[in-house]
């Protein structure tokens, strides 16, 4: 259950369009499955539920989100970069390794 | 408005246990898979186990199998984390999480955290 690898951190300025990556293996991210999940996660706060299956927003998040997936690579897209963007971001996929989950290790979100 | 709000949390030695639980309200709880995640200081998030709405099911990672115990009381809404011989390095903020039963990889609603640390 080795944590999936995503940048450390990743910067952009305000009103560009960011990608961050999360890349896993063909036991979880390029499994033959869609569950993929992101999570943003201001400091000092919990966990906010962002993207699920790899590219729908749950209802209330802004379309300035949006997800991808190729191979075992799953990514995350923030575009028109704004202030309150600025968070940790964490992706999260199910494992075939008896019905268990993995997230990554999280990427910091500046934004200049 | 759900609210997930954990407690328990403390300092421990290494080897001694502790209970931790999540108070859910705002959701119908027996909708609800829940897990346990925890995050260690400076780190990204780790799956800890997950509980079926009933109970029944219970799934663990690799490195608690065995010391943790995931448990569930559907009539007082409450998740509990028992943990056993306890380590330095499962010093961690501890969330618990809720997952539609039919989507259990959709960690949907999060609790702030308790912080655990395993210190002599």
């Amino acid at each position: 259950q080795s944590a999936l690898t995503q940048p450390a951190s990743v910067s952009g300025s305000p009103g560009q369009s960011i990608t961050i990556s999360c890349t896993g293996t063909s036991s979880d991210v390029g499994g033959g499955h869609n569950f993929v999940s992101w999570y943003q996660q201001h400091p000092g706060k919990a966990p906010k539920f962002i993207m699920y299956d790899v590219y729908i927003r749950p209802s209330g998040v802004s379309s300035r989100f949006s997800g991808s997936k190729s191979g075992n690579t799953a990514s995350l897209t923030i575009s028109g970069l704004q202030a309150e963007d600025e968070a940790d971001y964490h992706c999260s996929s199910y494992t075939d390794s008896g019905g268990t989950y993995v997230f990554g290790g999280g990427t910091k979100v500046s934004v200049l | 408005q759900v609210q997930l709000v954990e407690s328990g949390g403390g300092v421990v030695q290494p080897g001694r246990s502790l209970r931790l639980s999540c108070a859910a309200s705002g959701l119908t709880f027996t909708d609800y898979a829940m897990h346990w995640v925890r995050q260690a200081p400076g780190s990204g998030l780790e799956w800890v186990a997950v509980i079926s709405y009933d109970g029944r099911i219970k799934t663990y990672a690799d490195s608690v199998k065995g010391r943790f115990t995931i448990s569930r009381d559907n009539s007082k809404n409450t998740l509990f984390l028992h943990m056993d011989s306890l380590r330095p390095d499962d010093t961690a903020v501890f969330h618990c999480a809720g997952s539609r039963d039919s989507a259990w990889h959709n960690f949907e609603y999060w609790g702030q955290g308790t912080l655990v640390t395993v210190s002599s």
